[in-house]
C-alpha cells in the first residue's frame, strides 16, 4: 500500500525553529512536496524535492533522503501566521499526489 | 501565472439534488485536472484524475456514477455530485497541471453542505 506518516501536532513558540518529519512508502516516487493549509482554505505549495538534499526558500527549508524514504520541512523564525496544517505529499509514478495525514502546527507567543 | 479558480466557493443543497462544481485554469492550459475531497481535520483524498477529452480515472472506492467528472476543455473541468446526501458534505478541491509539468496548482476549494 501507499502511506505517508507525519506527526499529528506540533507546538512551538514564536521565533523558534520547528521541524516536521515525513516518512513515506509509495509505489513509485518522483518527488516530495510540502503544502500549507490554513483552516478553511486550500493547500498552498511550499516546496518540492526531487533529489536528495536541502532546498531553502526564505524561512522554509525542505530536505529529502530518497534512500531513507524520509523528508522534513524546517520552519525558522516562526511567526503566529505560520499556525496551520502542513502536509507532505509524494508524487507517485502516475503523477498523482498522495498526501500525508497532516501536521497541525500551533505557534504560541 | 498558474491560477486555478473554483465555483461556487460554497454551496448548500438539499438531499437528493445534484450539485455541479467548476474548476478553471485561468492563465494556463491544464491537460490534467485532479479532484480531491477533504473532511474536517483530515487529509486530502484524491477522488479522480481527468485528462482533457477523455474519461476520468477514479480512485478505488469512489463511485463514478455518483461523482461525474467532465474535462471538456483545457481550462475547465466539472464535478457533479449526483443525488447528494449529507455524508457527501465536504470540502472539494481541484488542482491542475500543465502538460509535462509535475506541479499541481490548487483551486480555493468548494465547501458543500447537504441538508
Amino acid at each position: 500500500g501507499q502511506s505517508l506518516e507525519q506527526p499529528s501536532e506540533v507546538t512551538a513558540v514564536e521565533g523558534a525553529i520547528v521541524q516536521i518529519n515525513c516518512t513515506y512508502q509509495t509505489s513509485g516516487f518522483y518527488g516530495l512536496s510540502w503544502y500549507q493549509q490554513h483552516d478553511g482554505g486550500a493547500p498552498t505549495f511550499l516546496s518540492y524535492n526531487a533529489l536528495d538534499g536541502l532546498e531553502e526558500t526564505g524561512r522554509f527549508s525542505s530536505f529529502l533522503s530518497r534512500s531513507d524514504s524520509y523528508g522534513y520541512l524546517l520552519l525558522q523564525e516562526l511567526q503566529m501566521k505560520d499556525s496551520a496544517s502542513y502536509f507532505c505529499a509524494v508524487m507517485d509514478s502516475s503523477y498523482k499526489l498522495i498526501f500525508g495525514s497532516g501536521t497541525r502546527l500551533l505557534v504560541r507567543p | 501565472g498558474a491560477v486555478v479558480s473554483q465555483h461556487p466557493s460554497w454551496v448548500i443543497c438539499k438531499s437528493g439534488t445534484s450539485v455541479k462544481i467548476e474548476c478553471r485554469s485561468l492563465d494556463f492550459q491544464a491537460t490534467t485536472m485532479f479532484w480531491y475531497r477533504q473532511f474536517p481535520k483530515q487529509s486530502l483524498m484524491l477522488m479522480a484524475t481527468s485528462n482533457e477529452g477523455s474519461k476520468a480515472t477514479y480512485e478505488q472506492g469512489v463511485e463514478k456514477d455518483k461523482f461525474l467528472i467532465n474535462h471538456a476543455s483545457l481550462t475547465l473541468s466539472t464535478l457533479t455530485v449526483t443525488s447528494a446526501h449529507p455524508e457527501d458534505s465536504s470540502f472539494y478541491i481541484c488542482s491542475a497541471s500543465r502538460e509535462g509539468g509535475n506541479e499541481q496548482y490548487f483551486g480555493p476549494g468548494t465547501r458543500l453542505t447537504v441538508t
